[in-house]
């Protein structure tokens, strides 16, 4: 049974700091794993898919890695803003068609 | 292009009623995913539709049903509503090819409140 963790819960950062923040999945036959962010009371905004065969994805300020053999996935921030506050959720895709979710961390950048 | 749309937004409801979640799928995407959110947790996979069928159900009682429509569209309905139903309902839909499992792109969310 897929289980998904996020470490930490919560981080709190002053401006302009880079930042990780970090993923772990138990089953690494996974198809994919998505980075999402989720603004109080909001749905969620796909940030970044990384599929199966590859290592990582950028967007922009984002770039996310993925390691299957260690079941762990890492979002890097680069330069936060205090606009990057929000909770950052990954979810990992294996072959039942579900995406299984970590609790999130709940970022806070510190103008 | 239009998002995921929901309705309604927020709704209040109490137990023992029933209720219905609608959800428009992004344009272009035929698969749309339904997740509940409790409070200060990940979303949970209730069930997914393709092709106007379930394809794939997570662990919910048979009192959370769903429809899809030939345009895509979903309906939620959850019947015997129970306290710890009050959670937020995000809708998600994915584009094709049918994928194991394909992009999520979600909906702001219906925010469902039992009394």
């Amino acid at each position: 049974k897929q289980e998904v963790t996020q470490i930490p819960a919560a981080l709190s950062v002053p401006e302009g700091e880079n930042l990780v923040l970090n993923c772990s999945f138990t089953d690494s036959a996974i198809y994919n794993l998505q980075w999402f962010r989720q603004d109080p009371g909001k749905g969620l905004t796909s940030l970044l898919l990384i599929q199966s065969s590859q290592r990582e994805q950028t967007s922009g300020r984002l770039n996310a890695s993925l390691d299957k053999s260690s079941g762990r996935s890492t979002l890097y921030i680069a330069a936060s803003q205090p606009g990057d506050s929000a909770t950052y959720l990954c979810a990992a895709g294996g072959g039942t068609y579900k995406y299984i979710f970590g609790t999130g961390t709940r970022l806070k950048v510190l103008a | 292009e239009t998002g995921v749309t929901q309705s309604p937004t927020h709704l209040i409801k109490t137990r023992g009623q029933q209720v219905t979640l609608r959800c428009s799928s992004q344009s272009g995407h035929n698969t749309v995913s339904w997740y509940q959110q409790a409070l200060g947790q990940g979303p949970q996979f209730i069930f997914q539709y393709y092709r106007e069928e379930e394809n794939g159900r997570g662990n919910f009682p048979p009192r959370f049903s769903g429809l899809q429509f030939p345009n895509y569209s979903s309906e939620l309905n959850v019947n015997a509503l129970e306290l710890d139903d009050s959670a937020l309902y995000l809708c998600a839909s994915s584009p094709p090819p049918l994928g194991s499992p394909g992009e999520l792109f979600f909906g702001e969310g219906s925010r469902l409140t039992v009394l």
